[in-house]
Formats: structure tokens, C-alpha cells, sequence
């Protein structure tokens, strides 16, 4: 169980265009889906929580109207990248936890972009 | 403010050898403690938690953790390597206490299993 899924895997797309990535728990109900952003060879870098049927909560640094995060239902969660540019090429991750502070994070397969 | 460190980039083995990944913590309150695994360009697996109870913890594929908690440690560990066991290994705690806290990575290390 607590399967969490993420499409597309890989992604090229060009400079000036927006990207869309999306976060589905399978098999369980997630209130609350995480976005991740993984250098090379770098830890994950929390980029924004994102709270089913209110707005996004989004670390100091990360630009809200340049990543944007919609979680309308219970079971998805998006994450758009707008007016992509080189330096967004990156690997994104979600997650979404079962329940309370105790349980582990489920993570989808991760979203590789390029952006030329 | 909490921390995680893993003071190894990299840990190199050979097969059937022991093995440890070492963790170290800070909150500032009690931890909860997590090991997760990352294979190439995939998301992140989890391996094993620390909530409370027994100090030695035992998870997936025959990995388990010791919580030290006069050392703030939570080194991961496996009696016996596997080539397979090769891949980024992050530790992750997140506060007891702090119902806004989040889960908190460490930098990763990297373990290297030679056959």
C-alpha cells in the first residue's frame, strides 16, 4: 500500500514554456503532498507543501508564481513550472504521508526536466 | 532548529562485509528518525523509522538502525553488504513535539558495495 505516483518521469521542454507535473496517491487519501527539488549529487531541497483545498505553503526562496502548486482533491496534487528556463532543469520528487508526524513520507518515482 | 548530518559522502564496502552509514541529529525536542534509499533516478524508498521503544530498529532488506540518544545518532546498518545495497542512502528526522515541523533530510551518502 501507499502507493504515490508521479508523471510524467521525464520531461524536455523549451525555454518560455510551462510544465506540468503531477502527484497521485493511489491507494491512499493524502490531505497534505510535499514537492521536492534534487540537485546532482545534493540532498532534496523542500520547495513547497501543498495542503488540499487551500493554498500552498511555500519555503523562503521559492517563487510561488513561478512554481505553482494546485491540490484540489485528495488524491492529486500539481506542480507547474511557468516560463521554464535552463537553470528549472532539475529532478522534482513529490510525497505524501499516510498520516500523522510518525509515519514515513511515500515518494513518487520523481520528474526529471530539461529545459533548453 | 532542527538538523541532520551524515558526515560521509561516501561509504565503500565489499560484499558480505558489515556495513554502517552514520547519521547524526538535532532538535529540539524528542526525534522522530527515518532512513530512506534512493536508486538512480528514482524517488525515495523508505527503509526504517525510530518513534520510540527499543533503540534498535529493523527495516527492509535486512538494514537496521541503532537510536543513540546521548550521541544524537541513528547510524544505519547491515551485518552483511549486498552489491544490490549500492545506492544514496539519506537520513531524515523530523521534531516530536513541533506539529509545524517538517522532515528534514540529510545530505546523503552514497554506499558502494564492491563484489
Amino acid at each position: 500500500g501507499a502507493v504515490v505516483s508521479q508523471h510524467p518521469s521525464r520531461v524536455i521542454c523549451k525555454s518560455g514554456t510551462s510544465v506540468k507535473i503531477e502527484c497521485r496517491s493511489l491507494d491512499f487519501q493524502a490531505t497534505t503532498m510535499f514537492w521536492y527539488r534534487q540537485f546532482p549529487k545534493q540532498s532534496l531541497m523542500l520547495m513547497a507543501t501543498s495542503n488540499e483545498g487551500s493554498k500552498a505553503t511555500y519555503e523562503q526562496g521559492v517563487e510561488k508564481d513561478k512554481f505553482l502548486i494546485n491540490h484540489a482533491s485528495l488524491t492529486l496534487s500539481t506542480l507547474t513550472v511557468t516560463s521554464a528556463h535552463p537553470e528549472d532543469s532539475s529532478f522534482y520528487i513529490c510525497s505524501a504521508s499516510l498520516g500523522d508526524h510518525s509515519s514515513p513520507l511515500h515518494f513518487g518515482n520523481g520528474t526529471r526536466l530539461t529545459v533548453t | 532548529a532542527q538538523s541532520v548530518a551524515q558526515p560521509e559522502d561516501q561509504v565503500n564496502v565489499a560484499e558480505g562485509n558489515p556495513l554502517t552509514v552514520k547519521c547524526t541529529y538535532s532538535v529540539s525536542g524528542n526525534p522522530y528518525l527515518f532512513w530512506y534509499v534512493q536508486y538512480p533516478n528514482r524517488g525515495l524508498q523508505f527503509l526504517l523509522k525510530y518513534i520510540t521503544g527499543d533503540n534498535l530498529v529493523k527495516g527492509s532488506y535486512g538494514f537496521e538502525a541503532e537510536f543513540n540518544k546521548s550521541q544524537t545518532s541513528f547510524h544505519l546498518k547491515k551485518p552483511s553488504a549486498l552489491v544490490s545495497d549500492s545506492a544514496l542512502y539519506f537520513c531524515a528526522v523530523r521534531d516530536y513535539y513541533s506539529s509545524a515541523s517538517k522532515i528534514i533530510f540529510g545530505s546523503g551518502t552514497r554506499l558502494s558495495i564492491r563484489p
